[in-house]
């Protein structure tokens, strides 16, 4: 069985604070992929990063971060200096080698002014 | 790149009839889609995976008679919800994968509301 956690379910921050969205996952698998996906309120799915289980390096996008750390089964995501425009429900998903696909419960994060 | 589309976004039916939402793969061939469900304030739940020319493999629990889907091409996969109930409202969302990459690409989702 396969499980992701996303232990916050809603976290709200002031406009340029950073903030950091928490995923632990849980599997069998020795081969998978992780992903973040942004849901704006329109409703689209928007694909954020990719990693296989393989590939431990931390990746930085913009203002976007990951952090995935094998030894704890955690592949948290921070956002740097939030924006409104940052609001969103974000889930994180893991995907197995056979496709087989688990999404967190998702976190909702609101971005104030 | 990695565009995929379906239609319609949005649909509202009465009890009784049949519904069918069409999600594609606009801009890569995709070997496998895959269906989804979300209610308000939850999560994603995979309904089923069909791959191009064979029978979509569904989850526990989805009733395939109640579900029908269709992915005869690379580009094209169909959800028919017949004879929907207003239980079946919902939002759903399809996403796509080429064969030689793990990412899933989503779909904008379709939200369907049932009479």
């Amino acid at each position: 069985a396969q499980k992701v956690t996303q232990a916050q379910t809603e976290i709200s921050v002031v406009e340029k604070e950073d903030v950091t969205l928490d995923c632990v996952y849980e599997t069998r698998d020795t081969t998978y992929y992780l992903f973040w996906y942004k849901q704006p309120p329109s409703g689209e799915l928007v694909f954020l990063i990719r990693r296989n289980s393989f590939d431990e390096q931390n990746e930085i996008s913009g203002r976007y971060s990951w952090n995935f750390q094998k030894s704890t089964s955690s592949f948290n995501f921070t956002i740097t200096a939030s924006q409104v425009v940052d609001s969103a429900v974000y889930f994180c998903a893991l995907i197995t080698n056979a496709g087989k696909s688990t999404f967190g419960d998702g976190t909702t994060l609101t971005v104030k002014p | 790149g990695a565009v995929v589309s379906q239609h319609p976004s949005r649909v509202i039916c009465k009890s009784g009839t049949s519904v069918k939402i069409e999600c594609r793969s606009l801009d890569f061939q995709a070997t496998t889609m895959f269906w989804y469900r979300q209610f308000p304030k939850q999560s994603l739940m995979l309904m089923a995976t069909s791959n191009e020319g064979s029978k979509a493999t569904y989850e526990q629990g989805v009733e395939k008679d109640k579900f029908l889907i269709n992915h005869a091409s690379l580009t094209l996969s169909t959800l028919t919800v017949t004879s929907a109930h207003p239980e079946d409202s919902s939002f759903y969302i399809c996403s796509a994968r080429t064969g030689t990459s793990d990412t899933q690409y989503f779909g904008p989702g379709t939200r369907l509301t049932v009479l």
